[in-house]
């Protein structure tokens, strides 16, 4: 099994450019989120989904949008990058269910995005 | 303040060192708690999971709640220079069955010197 696995794994963007970011898993999990990591920030979430057409926004989910269209996939979209969206982001997934033990996240490799 | 709170370091010991890593947290909610291990440019990976307060060992590792002060730890026994990482505390509280959000400290960086 490949885990999680990320698309690309570096870009440069000038700012009011557009990407999205592609985030593949082949655990079947029901979770996905996605992460940006900064310097002293730690980990903040972006957004995620509890399945497949459903997402939520997380604790900085501003100048991004995400799509579910697949249980497999979950994509970043930056429709008009800006410099402050420099960072690295990752992308996690996890089990659904009641226990506590599925809030175990496995994360992919990352993502480094620079806007100029 | 953020909710969870851990010394950014760096930290640097010798080989073969006990390495003790902390955080702390305001949330008396949070019950799950983990411990993720990050290598230079790759994502984090889960190392430790705990639930509630007490203790849990795994190898060289132990890692100890207290959910009284609202306090985590994990100890690193015989450290070795492969140990060499950024370490990152989680937590989770009771969940609604919709959301499985983690709350993450900001790491710290740890180097193991041969």
């Amino acid at each position: 099994n490949a885990g999680v696995t990320q698309t690309p794994k570096f870009r440069v963007l000038k700012t009011g450019q557009s990407m999205t970011l592609l985030c593949a898993q082949d655990m079947n999990h029901e979770y996905m989120y996605w992460y940006r990591q900064d310097p002293g920030m730690g980990l903040r979430l972006i957004h995620y989904s509890v399945g497949e057409g459903t997402t939520a926004k997380g604790e900085v989910p501003d100048g991004y949008n995400v799509s579910r269209l697949k249980k497999q996939n979950f994509l970043l979209g930056l429709e008009s990058a800006a410099p402050s969206q420099t960072s690295v982001y990752f992308c996690a997934s996890g089990e659904a269910g009641t226990s506590g033990r599925t809030d175990t996240q496995y994360f992919g490799p990352g993502t480094r995005l620079t806007v100029l | 303040q953020k909710e969870v709170e851990q010394d950014p370091g760096p930290l640097s010991v010798p080989e073969g060192a006990i390495v003790s890593l902390n955080c702390t947290y305001s949330n008396s909610a949070f019950q799950y708690f983990m411990w993720y291990r990050q290598y230079s440019r790759k994502g984090p990976e889960l190392l430790m999971y705990t639930y509630s307060s007490g203790n849990k060992e795994d190898g060289r590792f132990t890692a100890q709640v207290d959910k009284s002060s609202k306090y985590i730890s994990l100890f690193i026994r015989d450290s070795q220079p492969s140990d060499s990482a950024t370490y990152l505390c989680a937590m989770s509280g009771v969940s609604s069955g919709s959301a499985r959000q983690l709350t993450f400290g900001s790491g710290t960086q740890l180097t193991v010197l041969p």
